[in-house]
């Protein structure tokens, strides 16, 4: 069974500067998605960004990019340039292409944003 | 389109109350699901819909809860008696096979008192 697994309960940073979000997964499968989500205090769970594992370029939207390394199964999220809207729980999650769409979910991050 | 809509945004009930939550999924999209979120155990899938159909309901607590999909465009859960663990967020979210992401909705907080 596919795992995921985020080792950083809060991190924090200063507004302005770049955070890295761990996140790692275990699988046999060689094709699967995965994905950022973020959850602010209002509680919607919002995608911030995807990755095909087939893909071998990191997705990048805007201010958010990912470290793909398909071989260490590691899926990292860099947020440069932090905002205080940033501050919210980013939860990490993987999904099978066979799974009819289940989301298989790390604990999460706390991410905290000083002024 | 609106997004996925759920109501209410928040409930307070007595331990034993019948609660029903209510989501409609995005336009066009065949799969529902139902998650419980929780401080101890994050976010847990109860249920998911294909086509209206329950697909797997494995993740369901216990028999008080009971999930329905009339027809496209509507589904409830059901707690039927709650009780105080059943506290927490309950997520109704959607997606379709043009999408690789689930689309959420903003969640019922629920607090069973």
């Amino acid at each position: 069974a596919q795992t995921v697994t985020q080792s950083q309960p809060e991190m924090s940073v200063q507004e302005a500067e770049t955070v890295t979000l761990s996140c790692t997964y275990d699988t046999s499968e060689s094709d699967y998605y995965l994905f950022w989500y973020k959850q602010p205090p209002s509680r919607q769970m919002i995608l911030v960004i995807r990755q095909e594992a087939y893909k071998q370029q990191n997705a990048t939207e805007n201010r958010f990019s990912v470290n793909f390394q398909k071989a260490a199964k590691s899926f990292s999220l860099k947020i440069s340039d932090s905002q205080l809207g940033d501050a919210a729980m980013y939860f990490c999650a993987y999904r099978s292409p066979n799974s009819n769409y289940q989301l298989i979910w790390g604990a999460g991050t706390k991410l905290i944003i000083k002024p | 389109d609106a997004g996925v809509i759920q109501s209410p945004r928040h409930e307070v009930t007595e331990m034993g109350q019948e609660v029903t939550l209510r989501c409609k999924p995005i336009s066009g999209h065949d799969y529902l699901f139902w998650y419980r979120q929780t401080m101890m155990r994050g976010l847990e899938l109860l249920i998911y819909f294909n086509n209206n159909v329950p697909i797997d309901d494995s993740g369901m607590p216990e028999d008080r809860f009971s999930a329905k999909m009339p027809n496209a465009s509507f589904s409830t859960l059901k707690i039927q008696p709650s009780e105080p663990r059943d506290s927490a967020v309950y997520f109704c979210a959607s997606s379709s096979p043009l999408n690789t992401e689930a689309f959420f909705g903003q969640g019922t907080r629920l607090t069973v008192v």
